[in-house]
């Protein structure tokens, strides 16, 4: 079974911090996505990180992937109360055609205190 | 915005009564998931079509079962539902396996 296992589960700043979120597994990943969540909506997809090694930038967010392809990390530089929300890691389960079944972790729920 | 309507949007319902909750798309995309969300629990996904009349069980299946007759519908339904099935539920699509899927905005449902 792949997990993958998110930290922390809550994070509670103020605004103008910087934070990281950790995604990890001991499976190795094709890919991982990132998504967003805000109450009462669904997941918003952010980024897919595909190589290993790959960091990808999003205006103050930076997602990086491990160099396995068994992690991977959020960075959001001077955090700012838009920014509170669920965040989630996925992959693609692995075995034979996976038709896009995603394993989630469980999700970080950030506030930005202004 | 991807469109997805999942409906009802809330729903309180007892214990042991049927429960069909419905999931359209007009996107025509093939694959179409059903997740359950718990907390601390991420998503889990229920069940899963990758085409017209093709299903199959994702990781959390017990209890639940689908329908896809048309593309654009997936049905998910609670036979008889129990108050563990208290859950929020998602729908997402993709245009194929290999691509993002984008969620609907859930249904709230509380088995009483």
């Amino acid at each position: 079974t792949q997990l993958l296992e998110q930290s922390p589960q809550f994070l509670s700043i103020q605004e103008g911090e910087n934070l990281t979120v950790y995604c990890n597994s001991s499976s190795v990943f094709s890919s991982l996505q990132w998504y967003r969540q805000e109450p009462g909506e669904g997941p918003v997809l952010l980024v897919t990180v595909v190589t290993g090694g790959e960091v990808k930038k999003l205006k103050r967010l930076t997602f990086q992937f491990g160099d396995a392809r068994k992690d991977s990390s959020l960075h959001i530089t001077a955090a700012q109360p838009g920014d509170t929300g669920l965040y989630l890691c996925a992959g693609p389960r692995a075995g034979g055609t996976s038709y896009g079944k995603l394993t989630f972790g469980q999700g970080t729920i950030l506030t930005v205190h202004p | 915005d991807a469109g997805i309507t999942q409906s009802p949007r809330h729903k309180v319902t007892e214990t042991g009564t049927p429960v069909t909750l419905r999931c359209h798309q007009t996107e025509n995309h093939r694959y179409m998931y059903w997740y359950r969300q718990d907390p601390g629990h991420g998503l889990r996904l229920i069940h899963y079509s990758y085409g017209v009349k093709d299903t199959d069980k994702g990781e959390v299946s017990d209890g639940y079962s689908v329908s896809r007759s048309k593309t654009e519908d997936f049905l998910l339904t609670l036979e008889s539902a129990t108050s563990s099935q208290t859950s929020v539920y998602f729908c997402a699509i993709s245009k194929t396996g290999n691509q993002p899927q984008h969620f609907g905005d859930g249904t709230r449902l509380s088995i009483l």
